[in-house]
């Protein structure tokens, strides 16, 4: 089973509107991030937010952790077509080495012009 | 990107043969990493270097080998290949450091006949 699952799978909007996408995981991690994938291409890291992190900001980003719920969310504002994507949240677990991360299976975002 | 490159991009093997990705980085990343990606999958670890000679296994590691004699290079063999190593690959490296992100290479598409 995955460490981190996004949901939803898939999300269509409109240019100017905002995006949401969540993360859930299932075991106490040192930190999570996003990483953003345009089609055919290598992964680009986003933002990371600590464990003992609430809330960031980045740019037109906005990351929260929950690490009671276990979850995390990703608001992209005024989205652009070019934030046509997919979106996937990466966790380090605490009981890990050598820095290892696990990655969700994605969100796909589509922004329509 | 970081400096990463990956090669070849693309390729297309029969089954039983072997296979050598090789990735490939100027930044002096302590660890590297390759996985694969799969749909509805996300990126899951194939195998992990901490170190020049210094390797382990990742969740999928199963008829992959691994080699890294030079800082900057970490080559992912795939023995005798199977059509269920069609994939993209997908190399990634590191600074040493739990707050650290992921640079990844562009991938390689590798189909197997």
């Amino acid at each position: 089973s995955q460490q981190g699952e996004e949901d939803p799978q898939a999300l269509s909007i409109q240019e100017g509107e905002n995006a949401t996408m969540n993360c859930s995981y299932k075991t106490s991690i040192n930190n999570l991030q996003w990483y953003r994938q345009n089609s055919g291409r290598g992964l680009v890291h986003l933002i990371l937010i600590r464990s003992n992190e609430r809330e960031k900001h980045s740019g037109r980003l906005r990351v929260t952790l929950d690490t009671s719920k276990k979850s995390s969310s990703l608001l992209i504002t005024a989205s652009r077509a070019a934030d046509t994507a997919s979106y996937f949240c990466a966790t380090a677990p605490q009981k890990t080495s050598y820095d290892k991360v696990i990655f969700g299976p994605g969100t796909s975002l589509s922004v329509i012009p | 990107d970081a400096g990463i490159t990956q090669s070849p991009r693309h390729k297309v093997t029969e089954t039983g043969t072997p296979v050598t990705l090789r990735c490939h980085q100027t930044e002096n990343h302590r660890y590297m990493y390759w996985y694969r990606q799969d749909p509805g999958h996300g990126l899951r670890l194939i195998h992990y270097s901490y170190g020049v000679k210094d390797t382990d296994k990742g969740e999928v590691s199963d008829g992959y080998s691994v080699s890294r004699s030079k800082t900057e290079d970490f080559l992912l063999t795939l023995e005798s290949a199977t059509s269920s190593q069609t994939s993209v690959y997908f190399c990634a490296a590191k600074r040493g450091g739990t707050y650290n992100e992921q640079f990844f290479g562009p991938g390689t598409r590798l189909t197997v006949l």
